[in-house]
């Protein structure tokens, strides 16, 4: 069981937004801001999409974004393509011995 | 560019030891915090340590804690993993992570921010028997 909680699979079609969840505690992204978002296709290595809960780094493209609400934090996707099919994985410092957890996964599926 | 290779996996006994290495090029090694992240075979991501870009900290998931114990040689632009007793449960691709951000130290302890902005290919250790 992942400390943070994820929804298994959301879906889209080609042009729609879709947002993905991640729940975690006050000891986690409840109350810090270092949240992050990464994007695994099969076979590859991950790749940082968003961190520090909002920011996107160099060359990620506008259509991915980064929120956060209390316990959870949200990664929304808009304009969906082909190519953002992938699993996505949250993650955030917590203030528990093991200092960094990530959440389940998410596989997102393009219609 | 920035390029991470990792090397070193491989099958091995349950108990027994084995150690990873990350080559590290296209950027300035020693100004970095580096990470080891694992995944195993159709699971998701688990953090398994980090090291200040000097060595001089050094922070471990609770999972393996005591067995697994993170390095680096700055002067060969290179990371490592020493793993052992392992088990069963240690079977993964075990990727290592560049952060551009550094290891926090506060009154409270460590915050270490979830930033890897460069993976390596990864390598895959099998522990069995």
């Amino acid at each position: 069981q992942s400390a943070l909680t994820q929804p298994a699979s959301v879906s889209g079609s080609p042009g729609q937004s879709i947002t993905i969840s991640c729940t975690g505690t006050s000891s986690d992204l409840g109350t810090y801001n270092y949240v992050s978002w990464y994007q695994q296709h099969p076979g590859k290595a991950p790749k940082l999409m968003i961190y520090d809960v909002s920011n996107r780094p160099s060359g990620v493209s506008n259509r991915f974004s980064g929120s956060k609400s209390g316990n959870t934090a949200s990664l929304t996707i808009s304009g969906l393509q082909a190519e953002d099919e992938a699993d996505y994985y949250c993650t955030s410092y917590t203030s528990i011995s093991t200092l960094v957890v990530f959440g389940g996964g998410t596989k997102l599926t393009v219609l | 560019q920035v390029q991470l290779v990792e090397s070193g996996g491989g099958v091995v006994q349950p108990g027994r030891s084995l150690r990873l290495s990350c080559a590290a090029s296209g950027f300035t090694f020693s100004s970095y915090a580096m990470h080891w992240v694992r995944q195993a075979p159709g699971k998701g991501l688990e953090w398994v340590a980090v090291i200040s870009y000097d060595g001089s900290d050094r922070y471990y998931a609770d999972s393996v804690k005591g067995r697994f114990t993170i390095s680096r040689d700055n002067s060969k632009n290179t990371l490592y993993l020493q793993m052992h007793s392992l088990r069963a449960e240690d079977t993964a691709v075990y990727y290592c992570a560049r952060s551009p951000r550094h290891i926090i130290i506060t009154l409270g302890g460590a915050i270490v921010p979830p930033n890897f902005d460069y993976w390596g290919l990864g390598t895959l250790v099998t522990v069995s028997s």
